[in-house]
Formats: C-alpha cells, sequence, structure tokens
C-alpha cells in the first residue's frame, strides 16, 4: 500500500513569497489533514478535511494560509504572504475514517525555510 | 482547550535499563495515540489505545492508557539503542463522546538510549 505522498521535500522562500505544498492522501482515506511542525515541537493541527469538505480549521491563519481539496483526494496547503515564523515542517496525514479510532498515517513532510 | 503534557522531556537512558514516559492530558478523552518519530523523518504509529484500561505491547515498548487520572504511559524494557527516537504522544479531542479524529500533540520526549 503506498503511503502519504507529499510534494516537495524542501523549499525555500523569502519572506512575503508565496509558497503551496502538495500532498496525496493513502488510496481510499476520506479524511486529510494539515498540521504545522515547528522544530522542537510537536504537530499542531492546521486544517481537517473529510472528503472535500473542512471539518476543522479552527487554527489555520486565514489571513494567510489556505487549503483545498477540491475533488476530495489529494490536497493542498498555501501560504500567501509566508512570514518568518511560518518556518516549519507541514505535514500531511490521512485516515480511513474520521473518528474510527485508526491511526492517522503522515507523510514526510515538506520542510519550509523562509529567509 | 485541550493541553497535552509528557515527562520528561529528555531522556537519557543506559542500553539495558527501564524507564517510563509520561503523557498527561487535561479534558476527557479515551483515545490517545502513541507516535515515534526519527530525526528528519516523518511519524510512525506505534500504538492506539481506545479505552480506559487499554494496554499494548510491541516489542520492548508497552503502552497504557488511564481516562480517569487522564494519563498514558510508554514504559521501556531493556532499552536498545535502535529505540532513539522522539516519542509523541497525542489525545483525541472528544466532544460529547464523539471522536472526530482531531488530536492534540505532546511536546514530544527525545529518547538518547547509550552503551
Amino acid at each position: 500500500e503506498a503511503g502519504v505522498a507529499q510534494s516537495p521535500r524542501y523549499k525555500i522562500i523569502e519572506k512575503r513569497q508565496s509558497v503551496a505544498f502538495w500532498c496525496n492522501p493513502i488510496s481510499g482515506h476520506a479524511t486529510l489533514y494539515w498540521y504545522q511542525q515547528i522544530l522542537g515541537q510537536g504537530p499542531k493541527l492546521l486544517i481537517q478535511f473529510q472528503n472535500n469538505g473542512v471539518v476543522d480549521d479552527s487554527q489555520l491563519p486565514k489571513d494567510r494560509f489556505s487549503a483545498e481539496r477540491l475533488k476530495g483526494v489529494d490536497s493542498t496547503l498555501k501560504i500567501q504572504p509566508a512570514k518568518l515564523e511560518d518556518s516549519a515542517v507541514y505535514l500531511c496525514a490521512s485516515s480511513s475514517i474520521q473518528g474510527s479510532g485508526q491511526p492517522q498515517h503522515f507523510g514526510d513532510g515538506t520542510r519550509l525555510s523562509i529567509l | 482547550e485541550l493541553k497535552v503534557e509528557q515527562n520528561p522531556l529528555f531522556l537519557s537512558m543506559q542500553e539495558g535499563k527501564n524507564y517510563t514516559i509520561y503523557c498527561n492530558y487535561s479534558t476527557t478523552s479515551d483515545r490517545l495515540y502513541w507516535y515515534r518519530q526519527d530525526p528528519g523523518k516523518s511519524l510512525e504509529s506505534l500504538f492506539v489505545l481506545l479505552s480506559n484500561g487499554a494496554v499494548k505491547q510491541e516489542g520492548r515498548l508497552m503502552a497504557s492508557l488511564d481516562t480517569k487520572a487522564r494519563l498514558s504511559t510508554l514504559h521501556i524494557t531493556a532499552a536498545v539503542h535502535d529505540l532513539s527516537a522522539t516519542y509523541f504522544c497525542a489525545v483525541d479531542n472528544q466532544l460529547a463522546g464523539t471522536s472526530y479524529g482531531k488530536l492534540t500533540f505532546g511536546q514530544g520526549t527525545i529518547l538518547t538510549v547509550h552503551p
């Protein structure tokens, strides 16, 4: 079974530029999550999708971050404009059924550095 | 707001010794997950604990959940170098007994096992 795919693996941009990350979840997984992991901390949930609908985006800084999952499969997360504090690893995860108790499966992440 | 605290945050162990990592959380939940993260890698699911009194074991690791005390433990038996990693607990935010799959992670425990 193929895992969660993310790209790019690394991205370096200057502050105030924009950036986008892509995620393809495990086939058949209806629930998709984006997390931000700052160095030395645990992942923090940014947004949760169930199919193509948003379940929770309460921790997403909506003035600069946006995410979509138009066809209920792959997803993109965008930052515009980027700030220095956005330097982090952005992890995508998926699970089969929301709230089922199945663990979330994580991709390798995109490491974002803001200069 | 759900808070999840792990201790210790740093753990240096000798091979062959035993130790326990603690995960405390602030609001009612009966779903807790343990993950392992190697440097520069993504998170790997270790255990899923879905009820009070749940105990899971895999190799030298054993996890348990006490929902009344809002406490989970990860016990390491006869540590070996390969267990060196960062360990995270994550608690499912539940509302009125319904799980939404929204995880709050602890800060992580950095475990180093040395000869």
